[in-house]
């Protein structure tokens, strides 16, 4: 069974770049049968979809956070990673990683996917 | 933008049914996902596809969908069963993951 956790700083001040890492146990990051995402949620508040990788180096974004985000993959540490950059106080979070199972659909190959592990999450704040 | 639209809250006695709706214009052609969170932890997929379980979750647990709109339905809610539940699609292209408001489900 894969686990996941989260980790990096707990705070970070206002207008510097929030970094996190995912690291996977228990599988590959390198299946072709899954995407990495991260997910957040402030305080009290609904579950944000930030964005996903691929092993393919595919990288798909929310819209809302596409001009401060960088996602990637090490391979050889079986992690995957976020960049958030200019951090405000709405940034503030737990952000989880998560593991995207992808289903294809025969005969199409069309597919599906959804978030099937969860990591623990981890607690972000965004303050000075 | 795409949205998924839930109900804040839903109340319920021990034993009784609950239903949980889920309503998007792309849910006429995307799959919904439910997922059960509890205070603290991460949350758990229940349902995938609209209506599969995935292995360890109970029978009492099923979902449906019916047009552009999705029913998480509990039955025989037991207290264990209070939570958040949230809702999951994608965008009518498939690219962008969307979670509704999420549901607290009280059991009373």
């Amino acid at each position: 069974q894969v686990q996941l956790q989260e980790s990096g700083p707990g705070l970070v001040k206002p207008s510097q770049t929030l970094s996190l890492t995912c690291t996977v146990s228990g599988g590959s990051i390198s299946s072709d049968n899954y995407s990495w995402s991260w997910i957040r949620q402030p305080a009290g508040k609904g579950l944000e979809w930030i964005g996903r990788i691929h092993i393919s180096g595919s990288t798909t974004y929310n819209p809302s956070l596409k001009s401060r985000l960088i996602i990637s993959v090490d391979t050889s540490k079986n992690q995957f990673s976020l960049k958030l950059s200019s951090v405000t106080a709405t940034d503030t979070a737990v952000y989880y990683c998560a593991s995207e199972a992808i289903v294809v659909v025969p005969p199409a190959m069309d597919y599906y996917s959804y978030m099937d592990v969860w990591g623990k999450g981890t607690t972000v704040t965004v303050s000075s | 933008s795409y949205e998924l639209t839930q109900p804040p809250s839903v109340s319920v006695s021990p034993g009784q049914t609950a239903r949980i709706t889920c309503s998007g214009d792309a849910l006429s052609k995307q799959y919904a996902y439910w997922y059960q969170q509890k205070p603290g932890q991460a949350p758990v997929v229940i349902i995938y596809k609209d209506s599969d379980r995935p292995s360890g979750i109970p029978e009492r647990f099923s979902g449906s969908s019916s047009g552009t709109t999705v029913t998480l339905t509990i039955s025989g809610v037991q207290a264990e069963d209070e939570a958040d539940y949230y809702c999951q699609s994608a965008d009518r292209s498939g690219t962008y993951v969307i979670f509704g408001g999420g549901t607290k489900l009280t059991v009373l």
